[in-house]
């Protein structure tokens, strides 16, 4: 199974870009690559997924290189709000089951 | 639509005590989650099910722990006798079409705080 790591905390200011890396050495042919955001009292919320190259939308870009053992998430220009823990998470499907495996997160904190 | 709906949002109860936690998930969601999320552990997948039925409990960390869905609006977990090193934040969640391959956006519910002592 793949097992995601990622730094445990990371700091930042306003208006600065942010790149959060995964890595997953093991990741399968079929895996996918998920990366959710989580505030304090609440559950994760999904933000970004992709498969392989890039993938963007209006909250975030997600890089995976070709060999797809590791996956950076961007944040543009990130606000006070963005602090908050992100998880990495591969998954996909081993026969009939579902294997998700999540990493530990990484700790935001945006600075004013 | 409301969300996932989880609840008792925080229970606290005495070791050996039985605990129930219910989940309803999104309206025409066929898969539901159950994880548990400690710090020392992150974020655990306890046992999911597709359309009501049991795919993977291979999370499920002992025989103390069971997991039901009598319909695709309710869920429910169970662990009893209940010790203090269950303590944790339990969430549900659900996602929408098995695409084959690759994950479904899951959407979680604002999870329960279960405090044993």
């Amino acid at each position: 199974l793949a097992k995601t790591t990622q730094p445990i905390s990371m700091d930042s200011y306003e208006g600065q870009e942010v790149n959060i890396t995964c890595s997953h050495n093991n990741i399968a042919t079929n895996d996918y690559i998920t990366w959710y955001q989580q505030f304090p009292s609440q559950g994760p919320r999904f933000i970004i997924q992709g498969y392989k190259t890039k993938v963007t939308n209006e909250v975030a870009s997600l890089f995976i290189p070709a060999d797809r053992k590791s996956s950076t998430l961007s944040l543009p220009r990130v606000s006070l709000s963005d602090t908050a823990v992100y998880y990495c998470l591969v998954g996909g499907y081993a026969g009939n089951n579902r294997k998700l495996i999540w990493g530990l997160g990484t700790s935001l904190a945006v600075n004013p | 639509d409301a969300g996932v709906i989880q609840s008792p949002r925080h229970e606290v109860t005495e070791m050996g005590q039985e605990v129930t936690l219910r989940c309803k998930p999104i309206s025409g969601h066929d898969y539901l989650f159950w994880y548990r999320q400690t710090m020392m552990r992150g974020l655990e997948l306890l046992i999911y099910f597709n359309n009501n039925v049991p795919i993977d409990d291979s999370g499920m960390p002992e025989d103390r722990f069971s997991a039901k869905m009598p319909n695709a609006s309710f869920s429910t977990l169970k662990i009893q006798p209940s010790e203090p090193r269950d303590s944790a934040v339990y969430f549900c969640a659900s996602s929408l079409v098995y695409r084959g391959y690759g994950t479904d956006t899951q959407y979680f519910g604002p999870g329960t705080r279960l405090t044993v002592l």
